[in-house]
């Protein structure tokens, strides 16, 4: 069972390049998730997607875009990179809140924006 | 705002010390509250959670946190840390679909 998985764990772009950061969870989870995580400010939420086919934006979605490919599936874009954007990516799933009560997480991706 | 505030940005313990991370929140209402970690090299995993019923909750690895609803506060504690415990801690607040975190508390347990 290999929960979330995240892909690439490492990524270095350069100003302006485009690219999708991959995600897909296999517990049959209907809300994910993509958060972002800076040194002093912790996670926060960039878009969920609370069931498939519904994307909403959370506390920074600014730059960003997300798509609900399918039920496993929810993939993080970045139309042209910027190096704020430098950060940790992780992307988490869950069951609706009072089913399930934890979010799991995927092992993160590290980009770089030159 | 609203928002999630941990007191302490980074913690040096030695080994067998005790442990009390603060975390307060600012969201009105009711709330789900949780402690995540985040061992280095890892992801983050679930540590304990607070739901209802008894204010004092028992995770895992000896961790224990207390709701106190007066205070708008959910401490994590430990009677007596191990090198094993280095790791950040994060606060976290269930509001509706949206999870807010802690910026985060940076354990170090020195041998």
């Amino acid at each position: 069972n290999a929960g979330v998985t995240q892909t690439p764990k490492f990524q270095v772009l350069k100003t302006g390049q485009s690219m999708t950061l991959q995600c897909a969870q296999d517990m049959n989870h209907n809300s994910m998730y993509w958060y972002r995580q800076d040194p002093g400010m912790g996670l926060r939420l960039i878009y969920y997607s609370a069931s498939e086919g519904t994307t909403d934006k959370g506390e920074v979605p600014n730059g960003y875009n997300v798509s609900r490919l399918n039920k496993r599936e929810f993939s993080l874009r970045l139309e042209s990179a910027a190096p704020s954007q430098t950060s940790g990516y992780f992307c988490a799933s869950s069951e609706p809140w009072g089913l399930n009560e934890k979010l799991f997480f995927g092992s993160g991706t590290q980009l770089s924006v030159l | 705002a609203q928002s999630v505030s941990q007191h302490n940005h980074h913690v040096i313990l030695s080994e067998a010390a005790s442990l009390e991370l603060g975390c307060n929140y600012s969201y009105g209402g009711t709330v789900n509250l949780f402690w995540y970690v985040q061992y280095p090299g890892q992801h983050l995993q679930l540590l304990l959670k607070y739901f209802s019923g008894d204010p004092l909750v028992k995770g895992i690895k000896g961790f224990e946190a207390e709701f106190i609803k007066s205070k708008f506060s959910f401490n994590l504690r430990k009677p007596s840390v191990q090198w094993s415990d280095t790791a950040e801690y994060f606060c976290a607040v269930n509001v509706g679909n949206d999870m807010r975190f802690g910026a985060g508390t940076r354990l170090t347990v020195k041998p």
